[in-house]
């Protein structure tokens, strides 16, 4: 079974910092682009960030540039996003998603998701 | 705010056929996919690459497009399918290579 299970979200303060994982099983992890999605509480879904099979191409929101970094590891079939300067904006369920391949990218699996809560 | 455009919120009756749009520019060149949410749940693809449906999507949801609009069909409503709809496509714009619609909230009475 295609999965993604995702660990890492947490009560942070202003200003702190936090890594999120997503760990692959089911499918071949090293040939296929992964993304970050980002949903606030009770708003629609935001795409965060994607990288490419090998890591050698990255991009970000414009909201999240300079702050956030995506990265992988294709031999422990993990994805991050390391998540810095956080602000209350931030506050929301951020999903990694399986790019569905091909030239229009889409999200064919998508793990359950990591709530991060920026608050004091 | 979203790069495509979607009614935020429509009903139907159970049984009956209900289209959701999604208009933006991006959809010239690059075809839509689309999504179920559920309260509580992740997305779910239900439709990706204009009218490709995943396996274990029933047949009675099916996609279309037209120019910069792409469509989502859903033919005899049933009760499960109450839920929100998002629509993504890919992006030419480096600085924003995917965008999601605002969603539409399907309710079936």
């Amino acid at each position: 079974e295609v999965q993604l299970a995702q660990s890492g979200g947490a009560l942070v303060q202003p200003g702190g910092s936090l890594r999120l994982s997503c760990e692959a099983s089911g499918f071949t992890f090293n040939d296929r682009t992964m993304h970050w999605v980002r949903q606030a509480p009770g708003k629609g879904l935001e795409w965060v960030s994607l990288i490419t099979w090998d890591g050698t191409y990255t991009s970000y929101a414009d909201s999240v540039k300079g702050r956030f970094t995506v990265s992988r590891d294709n031999i422990r079939n993990s994805l991050y996003l390391q998540i810095t300067s956080l602000t209350t904006e931030d506050t929301a369920f951020y999903y990694c998603a399986k790019d569905g391949g091909g030239y229009n990218w889409y999200f064919d699996v998508w793990g359950r998701g990591s709530l991060v809560t920026v608050s004091s | 705010s979203s790069e495509l455009t979607q009614d935020p919120a429509v009903s139907v009756a159970l049984g009956q056929t209900l289209r959701i749009t999604c208009q933006g520019d991006s959809l010239r060149n690059f075809y839509a996919a689309w999504y179920q949410q559920k309260p509580g749940q992740a997305p779910v693809l239900v439709i990706y690459n204009k009218n490709k449906r995943p396996s274990g999507v029933p047949d009675r949801f099916a996609g279309s497009s037209s120019g910069d609009t792409a469509s989502l069909t859903i033919s005899g409503a049933q009760a499960e399918d109450e839920a929100d709809y998002y629509c993504s496509s890919r992006d030419s714009n480096d600085n924003r290579p995917v965008v999601f619609g605002g969603g539409t909230r399907v309710t079936v009475l």
